[in-house]
């Protein structure tokens, strides 16, 4: 089974809807969870940590559920700049000295 | 400024050459990380050096050589390289080496071989 899984997508949404995406991971000791945006050709980068309690930045909202093992991302109101692959990442090692087990990644395209 | 530097960000060679490519912080981070990027876009870590010392070496072939000169750097010399070494290789950086911390990227360093 692999660490962290997502569904590839793409997915293609029209501007201004919301969309969804769940991430699963295997091990139960992870601790820090993460999703990164990764555009065409260009570095990951971060665009929110995932807190046990759920957390929100904008139109953006995380949410971690321990117990199934996954973690979402929901984005509201989509604009045309949202359109990437966002990485779905994970701490595989439980703390500690580690890097970060990413998953492959979900394509979003936001038509207009 | 950039945050995370590396170069070079092409780097087009043959089969069997020895290359590096470098990367640098200015963030004070204490740790560093390399990464690659295959062409089914799944990135992997290779090495995670903490204040120059080597604290994550994953299953990756002994050609690979990271080399940290102080904890600003993290360089990767690579030997005889492969066909199958073609990626895209990513330095990344964090405050720590606990991972709760998120990594900042370097831009990445597109290796082709011939």
């Amino acid at each position: 089974r692999k660490e962290v899984e997502q569904d590839p997508g793409p997915f293609n949404v029209p501007e201004g809807a919301t969309v969804a995406f769940n991430c699963t991971y295997s091990n139960s000791a992870s601790q820090s969870f993460f999703w990164y945006r990764q555009d065409c050709r260009k570095e990951p980068k971060l665009l929110m940590s995932v807190y046990s309690s759920g957390n929100e930045d904008g139109r953006f909202t995380a949410q971690l559920n321990r117990a199934s093992q996954y973690i979402s991302l929901l984005i509201r109101d989509s604009k045309l700049s949202d359109s990437a692959t966002y990485l779905c990442v994970v701490n595989i090692g439980g703390g500690g000295a580690d890097g970060l087990t990413f998953g492959k990644g979900t394509h979003l395209i936001i038509q207009p | 400024d950039t945050a995370v530097s590396q170069t070079p960000k092409y780097l087009v060679t043959q089969m069997g050459n020895d290359k590096s490519i470098k990367c640098e912080q200015n963030l004070g981070h204490d740790t560093m990380y390399w990464y690659k990027q295959d062409s089914k876009k799944f990135l992997k870590i290779m090495f995670s050096y903490n204040n120059k010392e080597l604290i994550i070496n994953e299953t990756v072939p002994n050609r690979f050589s990271p080399k940290s000169p102080d904890k600003a750097h993290l360089n990767l010399h690579i030997n005889s390289l492969e066909l199958g070494d073609s990626a895209v290789y990513f330095c990344a950086s964090s405050p720590g080496p606990y991972s709760n911390q998120p990594q900042h990227f370097g831009d990445g360093t597109r290796l082709s071989i011939l």
